[in-house]
């Protein structure tokens, strides 16, 4: 079985500073996927960024990183210059497949405030 | 709008009240997911397609859950005998298949908010 863990219920962080939330998973498969979205108020999940269990180099996507370190089972997203826009629930998930097409296993979510 | 588009986005119901909500999925996808959501917390998967092939149910769908996707388009999730318990926001998402470029990025609507009274 799948799990994702996300310890930090709500963050704050300052207009333009860069924030990183947290995400630990557990998986005995070799092959995975891991994906963050972001579900703003109105309720869509939209997807950010993913990286792949093979995956050699940490995925970015303009100002989203995936800080994926395998061997401690952490897939970090890091937000630079943080904007009021970026206010959301923040949630990691992940996929028992190195393609997705399948399942998503999602945390709990973290709730991210950006303070002008 | 080529994205996945949910209908409708709310529906108050009274308890023992049959309720259904219709999918459409991003056109070239051919996979396409249920999931459900409840206040405060992430997403569960409650279902997948590939093309009108239900392949995956969870403990969650219960006999009063059925899913359908007839010709492999748009999908329908009808819960029968609505209990308090079903309020909760339900996402339909879609895929193109794996091994395109694209067949990492599951794709979510927006939603659909039920509410039973």
């Amino acid at each position: 079985a799948q799990k994702i863990t996300q310890t930090q219920p709500g963050m704050f962080v300052q207009e333009k500073e860069a924030v990183t939330l947290d995400c630990t998973y557990d998986t005995s498969d070799p092959s995975y996927g891991l994906f963050w979205y972001k579900q703003p108020s109105s309720g869509e999940m939209i997807f950010l960024i993913y990286q792949g269990s093979y995956d050699q180099q940490n995925a970015t996507e303009g100002r989203y990183s995936l800080n994926f370190q395998k061997a401690r089972k952490s897939a970090n997203l890091v937000i630079s210059a943080s904007q009021l826009g970026d206010s959301a629930m923040y949630f990691c998930a992940m996929s028992p497949k190195y393609n997705a097409g399948n399942m998503l296993t999602f945390g709990g979510g973290t709730r991210l405030m950006v303070k002008p | 709008d080529t994205g996945v588009s949910q209908d409708p986005r709310h529906k108050i119901t009274k308890r023992g009240q049959n309720v259904t909500f219709r999918c459409d999925p991003i056109s070239e996808h051919n996979r396409l997911y249920w999931y459900r959501q409840t206040l405060g917390q992430g997403p569960e998967f409650l279902t997948y397609f590939q093309n009108e092939a239900q392949l995956e149910k969870s403990r969650l769908l219960s006999d009063r859950f059925s899913a359908e996707r007839p010709k492999g388009s748009f999908s329908t999730l009808e819960i029968q005998r609505t209990e308090q318990g079903d309020s909760a926001m339900y996402l339909c998402a879609s895929s193109s298949p794996s091994g395109q470029d694209s067949g990492n990025t599951i794709y979510f609507g927006e939603g659909s908010w039920l509410t039973v009274v």
